[in-house]
């Protein structure tokens, strides 16, 4: 199975703030990775699929970048809607797996 | 609107059985591929199961496999997911989700929670 690791599991931010998050697959993956949003007790929110294509309605602050087994979100500029855990998964291959999370909290 | 709206969770006992329902709407069902997603308490995101939309294809998690099965009847607009021999560490938040290229969409969860 492919493993992905998120990095940092929590990172603490400010409004207007720009923050990146990992995220590295164990082995590569293409350009096969989408980034989900969730809230706590709701539903996950897809963001953006292909690596780098933000789903329609996503703000143009939030950017995907990378290929092969590297891959980066980023937030250019936090709103306060943004803080929330966000998970990478990739859809290469079967078990499809998602990182383990990386929670946005406020500083 | 397209919406998933999932049911049939529950608490059990280790070692029953549960099945799960997400019924589907806004969409056209038939030619979406299907997904659960499950999450423990807590927890991240742990992908359980995947079906194509004539529901011959078939994949489930390592974690489930010879224990769950996936199914869909697209004259119901329904996918299933039916739970055997359940596990302590089966307790989740279970989601279906369509797949369009990715989990597009999602429902809003049912809870498991296997107990003795």
């Amino acid at each position: 199975d492919i493993q992905m690791t998120q990095s940092p599991s929590t990172l603490a931010a400010s409004v207007g703030d720009r923050v990146t998050i990992t995220c590295r697959a164990s082995q590569s993956i293409s350009n096969w990775l989408a980034w989900y949003q969730q809230k706590p007790g709701k539903a996950p929110k897809f963001l953006i699929y292909k690596t780098s294509t933000l789903q329609t309605e996503v703000p143009s602050r939030f950017s995907g970048s990378g290929s092969g087994t590297e891959f980066s979100l980023t937030i250019s500029s936090l709103q306060p809607d943004d803080f929330a855990t966000y998970y990478c998964q990739q859809y290469d291959t079967y078990p499809w797996t998602f990182g383990q999370g990386t929670k946005l909290e406020v500083k | 609107q397209v919406q998933l709206v999932e049911s049939g969770g529950g608490v059990v006992q280790p070692g029953n059985s549960l099945r799960l329902s997400c019924a589907a709407s806004g969409f056209i069902f038939r030619t979406s591929p299907m997904h659960w997603v499950r999450q423990a308490p807590g927890k991240g995101l742990e992908w359980v199961a995947f079906i194509d939309s004539h529901g011959f294809e078939k994949f489930l998690a390592d974690s489930v496999q010879g224990r769950f099965i996936i199914s869909r009847d697209n004259s119901m607009n329904k996918v299933s997911l039916q739970m055997n021999s359940l596990r302590v560490e089966d307790t989740a938040v279970y989601f279906c989700a369509r797949e369009v290229a990715v989990l597009d969409v999602w429902g809003q969860g049912t809870t498991v929670t296997v107990s003795s």
